[in-house]
């Protein structure tokens, strides 16, 4: 079954307000998280990762926000613009050896609104 | 990323038939996966591979085979097409393990 999921499928924000969308995993072994966009008729983008020894990563309008003690990862989108409109899935797996390969979670759409 | 490519973009057979999906990648990395994507679903991995000739199942193999001909291409093939097998499918390619992965554009395959 699935290890990572999404807690909504859609969300819908003001162009220019900040959105966040949020993601909870069960796998106690997952030790590096990635938040992907997929545009329609494309294929999932990379747009930023965390590993679990980190609680924080920022990068160019994007926050990853992890706390491992409750297995919740966020992705947070500054002043969001129309082509932030997507699907983002949050995905994890673990280093460790063994299985290789992404679980992913279900998605969200985030919609842009004018 | 055009570093991966994929072919054919779409593709429409029917029930019983044979059909190979193709990838190549120019990123030079060794490790290439095969996802399939369904509504609701999120994506799923099928069959990954770590180097030419190495062949692993992932979650949902059944149905599939694959082939690693050279570093750079990764082929998925079903045998027998049936039509719960209507999906997107992704492949995508990493240089190490616990590292991002990087994605195709995608085949959008229906059997009728």
């Amino acid at each position: 079954g699935e290890s990572v999921g999404l807690h909504l499928p859609t969300l819908s924000v003001q162009e220019g307000d900040n959105s966040i969308i949020n993601c909870a995993y069960s796998n106690s072994a997952s030790d590096y998280f990635i938040w992907y966009k997929q545009e329609s008729g494309k294929g999932p983008q990379f747009i930023i990762d965390i590993r679990s020894n980190m609680d924080k990563r920022q990068g160019q309008r994007v926050t990853v926000l992890l706390n491992k003690t409750v297995k919740h990862l966020s992705l947070q989108i500054a002043a969001t613009q129309p082509g932030d409109s997507a699907v983002y899935f949050c995905a994890e797996t673990h280093s460790g050896g063994g299985a290789d390969g992404l679980t992913f979670g279900k998605g969200t759409h985030l919609i842009i609104q004018p | 990323d055009a570093d991966v490519t994929q072919t054919p973009r779409n593709r429409i057979t029917k029930t019983g038939k044979r059909i190979m999906l193709e990838c190549s990648q120019t990123k030079g990395h060794d490790r290439m996966y095969w996802y399939r994507q369904d509504p609701g679903l999120g994506l799923r991995l099928i069959y990954y591979s770590f180097d030419v000739k190495d062949i692993n199942k992932g979650e949902i193999s059944d149905g599939y085979s694959v082939s690693r001909q050279a570093q750079a291409k990764f082929s998925l093939s079903l045998e027998s097409a049936i039509p719960n097998q209507t999906a997107l499918y992704f492949c995508a390619t990493s240089d190490f393990p616990g590292n991002k992965q990087f994605f195709g554009p995608g085949t959008r395959l229906t059997v009728l």
